[in-house]
Parts: C-alpha cells; structure tokens; sequence
C-alpha cells in the first residue's frame, strides 16, 4: 500500500539554526499539505500545493518559514531561524485533488524539538 | 471566527461498551466531516466521511451521524477493543476549502 514519506522523523536543533522538512506523497497526489500539530491539538494547515503551485499559505508564517515544491512531486518546509515555539510535530500529507470531498493520506511526521 | 470543539480531552469506557464522541462547531456550515484516529507519534489516518445531506454513515463497528441543525457530529464504536484506544480528530471542509481539524479526543477502551 503506498504511503506518504517523511524524514527525518525526529530533529532536534537549537534555535536560530536552520531545519528542513522533506516530503515525498503518494504517487500520483496533485495536493500536497503540511501541518504543524501541537501536542494535545489538532493539525493546523501551513501550506497546501496544488502541483508545484501554492494555493494557500495563508497561516504560514513567512518571515521564517519557506516551503517549495519545485517539481510537483516532493516537497520540501525550511524555518530559519527556528524558535522554541516552533517545537511541534509537522506532518505532511497528500490527496487526489481538493475539488471534491477528500480522504488526505498522512505521513509519519517529523517531531523537531528546538531547545 | 469557526470553532470546533470534541467532547473532553479523554473518554475512557470498558471493553465491549459503545465509545460515543462528539464534534460540536460553530460560526460554520461544512459540507461534509470526516473522522481520522491518531496514534501517538504517527500522523491521521481516514477513517469515514459523511455530506451534509446524509444523516449517517457506517462503516463495520463505526458509526457517523451528522446533524447541521445541531450543528454536531458523533462518532460511535460499537463493542470497543483495547486496540481502540487512540484520539480521534474530526475535521470539517467545503468544497474547494481546506479542512479545519478539531482538537480531538482521546479515547482508552479498558480491558
């Protein structure tokens, strides 16, 4: 059954250094997701791909963090510099299309711990 | 602004009781929910997705009803397992909009 990859699946950096996410979704997903998920909370949408266009980033604070997806296929989430605050599970996730109801497929996640 | 909010943090129940939670929103109109469980440390999983125009959804020992006068989804396990323990998220979307997730509810089904 095919899945949503993520790595690393755990980072633990300090801050003011820079970390980066990456994504590899089901093949053949045109939308792509990540989410941050704080502990005891539900994910929060960071940014949504619709092949290698962002279609809403609209909760992504963009002062620090950048997300790319260049060829439509995997994607990549950068924060520099990070922030204690930033200390979250991030899970990326994909699905056919968003036009219709949508079942997204999640990764693993990736838990970053800023200390 | 939308808020969603499910039960308490944490339900627990015995073994082979029915699990009932519950997603309450407001200052929204969905067009359709869906109900993921998580485990700890791994991402959502799907579970069942039901419109606005359909009152319940099965699926083996689950079960979604979906009132938009109450503005309120349960979610039902019949005879609860231990491998049942887990938080459930709902999550509520339009067409063409992206989903908002609700903070979910922890679920222990005690042997």
């Amino acid at each position: 059954e095919a899945e949503v990859a993520q790595s690393p699946r755990y980072k633990i950096t300090e801050k003011s250094q820079a970390v980066a996410f990456w994504c590899d979704p089901i093949s053949g997903h045109a939308t792509l997701y990540w989410y941050r998920q704080i502990l005891g909370q539900g994910p929060e949408l960071l940014v949504q791909f619709q092949d290698e266009s962002v279609v809403d980033d609209s909760q992504l604070p963009k002062d620090r963090f950048s997300a790319e997806r260049l060829k439509g296929v995997d994607s990549t989430l950068k924060i520099q510099p990070a922030e204690l605050g930033d200390s979250a599970m991030y899970l990326c996730a994909s699905s056919r299309n968003r036009d219709t109801p949508y079942e997204q497929y999640f990764g693993p996640g990736t838990r970053l711990t800023v200390t | 602004s939308q808020k969603i909010e499910q039960n308490s943090e944490a339900l627990n129940i015995q073994e082979g009781k029915t699990a009932t939670l519950t997603c309450n929103y407001t200052n929204y109109s969905p067009a359709y929910l869906q109900w993921y469980r998580q485990d700890p440390g791994r991402g959502p999983v799907f579970l069942l997705l039901i419109r606005e125009n359909e009152k319940e959804k099965r699926k083996e020992r689950l079960k979604v009803t979906f009132d938009t006068t109450l503005k309120q989804s349960l979610f039902h396990i019949t005879a609860s397992q231990p491998a049942d323990s887990a938080t459930y998220l709902c999550a509520l979307g339009n067409y063409g909009q992206n989903f908002v997730f609700g903070p979910g509810t922890r679920l222990s089904v005690l042997p």
